[in-house]
């Protein structure tokens, strides 16, 4: 069965400070990470995928990368800004998206 | 272009009754999936269809979880009776064609059961 751990599990850093989020599963097998943030009382909404084959992929000031063989990804924001504050949660999909607990993270101006 | 719609936002019920939550995916979406999301944890998938049909739905507790996918647009989850641990908030996705291309979530309804 499919673990995913997501550490820290919870982040406040000055606004304009570059950060990390990790994400870990335990089965390699994957076909897909997905990258998600959540806003308090919203749904999930999409940030990255990367496809098995991939090592990273971009987007803005994210940057999302995979190592499937250590069963790691990480999210890499840029110069956080306030509006970043939400919970991020990664999803590794197998046989189906089995996603961790989330890092909330707090950007504070 | 719409994103994923559920109705009701909000719910608040007593422990036995029922309740139903409904969702319209985004249009051209073969693969809806309704998850639970308890508080202060990632969502967990409940049922998954591939048009009309439940390809995956090992994780709903079917004795008194049941959903449908009429024609294979929208669907509907119902919970009877509800139980206290049934609090949550029940989201609803839905994706190209497979399980393997990107999810897109509505913005979930918040049952409480009283």
């Amino acid at each position: 069965k499919q673990e995913v751990t997501q550490i820290p599990a919870a982040l406040s850093v000055p606004e304009g400070e570059n950060l990390v989020l990790n994400c870990s599963f335990t089965d390699s097998a994957i076909y897909n990470l997905q990258w998600f943030r959540q806003d308090p009382g919203k749904g999930l909404t999409s940030l990255l995928l990367i496809q098995s084959s991939q090592r990273e992929q971009t987007s803005g000031r994210l940057n999302a990368s995979l190592d499937k063989s250590s069963g790691r990804s990480t999210l890499y924001i840029a110069a956080s800004q306030p509006g970043d504050s939400a919970t991020y949660l990664c999803g590794a999909s197998g046989s189906r998206l089995t996603f961790g607990e989330g890092t909330q993270l707090t950007v504070n101006p | 272009e719409a994103g994923v719609v559920q109705s009701p936002r909000y719910k608040i019920i007593e422990k036995k009754q029922p309740v139903a939550f409904w969702c319209n995916p985004i249009s051209g979406h073969n693969t809806l999936y309704w998850y639970r999301q308890n508080l202060g944890q990632g969502p967990e998938l409940l049922i998954r269809y591939e048009n009309e049909e439940a390809v995956d739905d090992s994780q709903l507790p079917k004795d008194r979880f049941s959903a449908e996918r009429l024609k294979g647009v929208d669907s509907t989850l119902k919970i009877q009776p509800a139980e206290l641990g049934d609090s949550a908030v029940y989201l609803c996705a839905s994706s190209f064609q497979t399980l393997y291309d990107e999810q897109y979530f509505g913005p979930g309804t918040r049952l409480t059961v009283t």
